[in-house]
């Protein structure tokens, strides 16, 4: 079975500075994708920056991206000059890949999330 | 483009009766995915729908059950209702041959549910 932590309840950090999200994963499975998702107070999941375990370089999404460590099984999201814009719940996710025919379900395994708050 | 909606956006029931919850996905999809996501928690997934039928399901009992039209919008429905229902239920739409790459999905803002 798929399992994400997520250890930090909620973080705080200045606006313009950068902050780290920890997340770590376990997965038996030999293919995954590895997601982050911002949730603001309004409800949606916002799609932040994907990486498959595959790639061979961290995944960037503007002022995003994705500390991939493989052997340690974790994957942080690192955000640069934070915003105030940016005061939301944020979760990182696992998605099996290795369904057979190149077609897998889907399925989601969130982690617990994480409250960032950004300071003025 | 629309995005995934939903609705209601809100509702409240008493224990023991039943909701239905409705979702259109967006524009091009054709993959409908439903998460339940309790206060301070991450969402769990409940089941998906693909080519009107139950592709997959999550840990959830029998009393929760779905619907996948042609036009491939969904419906949730959840019989006798307990207190611990009471959840945010997001609905996520996919592309089905988009989800072995990226896997990206669209959700939309959800129905939150509170039962009495």
């Amino acid at each position: 079975a798929q399992k994400i932590t997520q250890t930090q309840p909620g973080m705080f950090v200045q606006e313009k500075e950068a902050v780290t999200l920890d997340c770590t994963y376990d997965t038996s499975d030999p293919s995954y994708g590895l997601f982050w998702y911002k949730q603001p107070s309004s409800g949606e999941m916002i799609f932040l920056i994907y990486q498959g375990s595959y790639d061979q370089q961290n995944a960037t999404e503007g002022r995003y991206s994705l500390n991939f460590q493989k052997a340690r099984k974790s994957a942080n999201l690192v955000i640069s000059a934070s915003h105030l814009g940016d005061s939301a719940m944020y979760f990182c996710a696992m998605r099996d890949l290795a369904n057979a025919g190149g077609t897998s379900y889907g399925k989601l395994t969130f982690g617990q999330g994480t409250i960032l708050t950004v300071h003025p | 483009d629309a995005g995934v909606t939903q609705s209601p956006t809100h509702l409240i029931k008493t224990r023991g009766q039943q909701v239905t919850l409705r979702c259109s996905p967006k524009s091009g999809h054709d993959t409908v995915s439903w998460y339940q996501q309790a206060l301070g928690q991450g969402p769990q997934f409940i089941f998906q729908y693909y080519e009107e039928e139950e592709r997959q399901r999550g840990n959830f009992p029998d009393r929760f059950s779905g619907h996948q039209f042609p036009n491939y919008s969904s419906e949730l429905n959840v019989n006798a209702l307990l207190l611990g229902d009471s959840a945010l239920y997001l609905c996520a739409s996919s592309w089905d041959r988009g989800l072995k790459n990226t896997g990206e999905l669209f959700f939309g803002e959800g129905s939150r549910l509170t039962v009495l």
